[in-house]
């Protein structure tokens, strides 16, 4: 059974940093590109980034670039987000992604975790 | 960037009854639109991939259908479990972008 546990969300004040975690298992981890998709309190949803397999390519929500790092250690059979220069409009439930064979879609979701970003 | 329209926000039927979920992008995405069903306090589900493919596990009362800018996910009649919102997502082009959703809602 794929399972994707999400930690690391908390309440953090603006300009903060934060590094979530998702430990993932069920599947060959090092085979699946990755992601990151959000949700804003009572919003839709909105994709933030992808990491290829190897970690070679990384794709990044324009709102995030160059504030937002994600990286993953297949050795760990977890992937990782690392947030900068929090801002308020960052505050959602960040949920990590198994991507399809497609690389492009979501197959299996975590169940999310909430970050905060508020003074 | 690709936007993704999706109509009605609303949808209010009753059990038994059929779904039209439509969604339409900006510019021509192929066939690779996915959708995806989400209900309150729970994580997104994949329901159909490259259009019209079904998931695994997904019952056959869900289909998906177009390509191109419009596309339509139908619900052949309604179960309880159901009511919920439905998102669409592209994987055309960078960045991924999802619709707004649509809320299927009990009337």
């Amino acid at each position: 059974e794929v399972q994707l546990v999400g930690s690391g969300g908390t309440l953090v004040q603006p300009g903060g940093s934060l590094r979530l975690s998702c430990t993932a298992s069920g599947f060959t981890f090092s085979s699946y590109w990755m992601s990151w998709v959000r949700q804003a309190p009572g919003k839709g949803l909105e994709w933030v980034a992808n990491i290829k397999q190897d970690g070679s390519e990384k794709y990044y929500v324009d709102s995030v670039k160059g504030r937002f790092t994600i990286s993953r250690d297949n050795a760990k059979n977890s992937l990782y987000l690392q947030m900068n220069s929090l801002r308020a409009e960052d505050t959602a439930m960040y949920y990590c992604a198994k991507a399809g064979p497609r690389a492009g879609d979501f197959d299996y979701w975590g169940q999310g975790t909430l970050v905060t970003v508020s003074s | 960037e690709i936007v993704l329209t999706q109509s009605p926000a609303t949808l209010s039927l009753s059990p038994g009854e059929r779904a039209t979920l439509s969604c339409r992008a900006s510019q021509s995405v192929s066939s690779y639109l996915a959708w995806y069903q989400q209900k309150p306090g729970q994580a997104p589900r994949l329901l159909i991939y490259d259009a019209s493919n079904r998931a695994t596990g997904i019952p056959a009362r869900f289909s998906g259908s177009g390509s191109g800018t419009d596309f339509t996910l139908t619900i052949s009649s309604l179960e309880p479990e159901d009511f919920a919102v439905y998102y669409c997502q592209q994987r055309n082009k960078w960045p991924l972008t999802f619709g707004g959703g649509t809320k299927v809602e009990i009337k």
